[in-house]
């Protein structure tokens, strides 16, 4: 089966500017998920979608970030306006069950995203 | 809060079994141990999880203590495709997976 596609592959902005990031997920896969990972750490969620439609968006950042999920396959993740201590690598991950221990993440390969 | 210690570095020869260690002493009856490792530049790659039991697959096995107060993960032929960063995570299922910074394992040729 084919993975979690993500892209771009790399983006630098300066801040203050506005950036997307697209992600596709396995076909099929209900949920989607939107992490965030500075360097040295380890991911952090920002949003869970099933379907279309927001599960748990608690540690997302409001003011500044956005996601939508409209047809409930292609995901947007957006930045606006980006902050230098958004730098990071944006990660998409998708699953069949989530309430299900037996249904594993599938993760792409992330968007690294630089604001100078 | 972490649920997980781990070592934040380990070394293995290629061709030997790695080892890794992870202490959850406030796991709670129903939540599972999961591992999912990173390799640089790639996203996290699911590898294996338990519940009592240990458990095999093609990947790694998992021994979980009697108490379920920690657990290993077993790579028995470490390769140098294995260098990663392999992390601890204890959870309910499979939703709202919280990470750590996890062990940072490098296999020695």
């Amino acid at each position: 089966e084919a993975g979690v596609a993500q892209s771009p592959r790399y983006k630098i902005i300066e801040k203050r500017q506005s950036v997307a990031f697209w992600c596709n997920p396995i076909s099929g896969h209900a949920t989607l998920y939107w992490y965030q990972q500075i360097l040295g750490q380890g991911p952090k969620l920002l949003i869970q979608f099933q379907n279309n439609g927001v599960v748990d968006d608690s540690q997302l950042p409001k003011d500044r970030f956005s996601a939508e999920r409209l047809k409930g396959v292609d995901s947007t993740l957006k930045i606006q306006p980006a902050k230098l201590e958004d730098s990071a690598v944006y990660l998409c991950a998708s699953s069949s069950h989530p309430s299900s221990y037996n249904s594993p993440l599938h993760f792409g390969n992330g968007t690294r995203l630089t604001v100078t | 809060d972490a649920k997980t210690t781990q070592p934040p570095s380990m070394d293995c020869a290629e061709g030997r079994a790695a080892n890794l260690p992870c202490n959850h002493s406030t796991i709670s009856g129903n939540e599972y141990v999961y591992w999912y490792r990173q390799i640089h530049s790639q996203g996290p790659q699911y590898i294996i999880h338990g519940l009592k039991n240990n458990e095999t697959n093609e990947m790694a096995s998992l021994i979980i203590t009697e108490d379920r107060k920690s657990s290993t993960l077993i790579l028995p032929h470490a390769t140098l495709r294995d260098t990663a960063v392999y992390y601890c995570i204890v959870n309910f299922g499979n939703e709202k997976l919280t990470f750590g910074t996890g062990t940072r394992l490098t296999i020695i040729p």
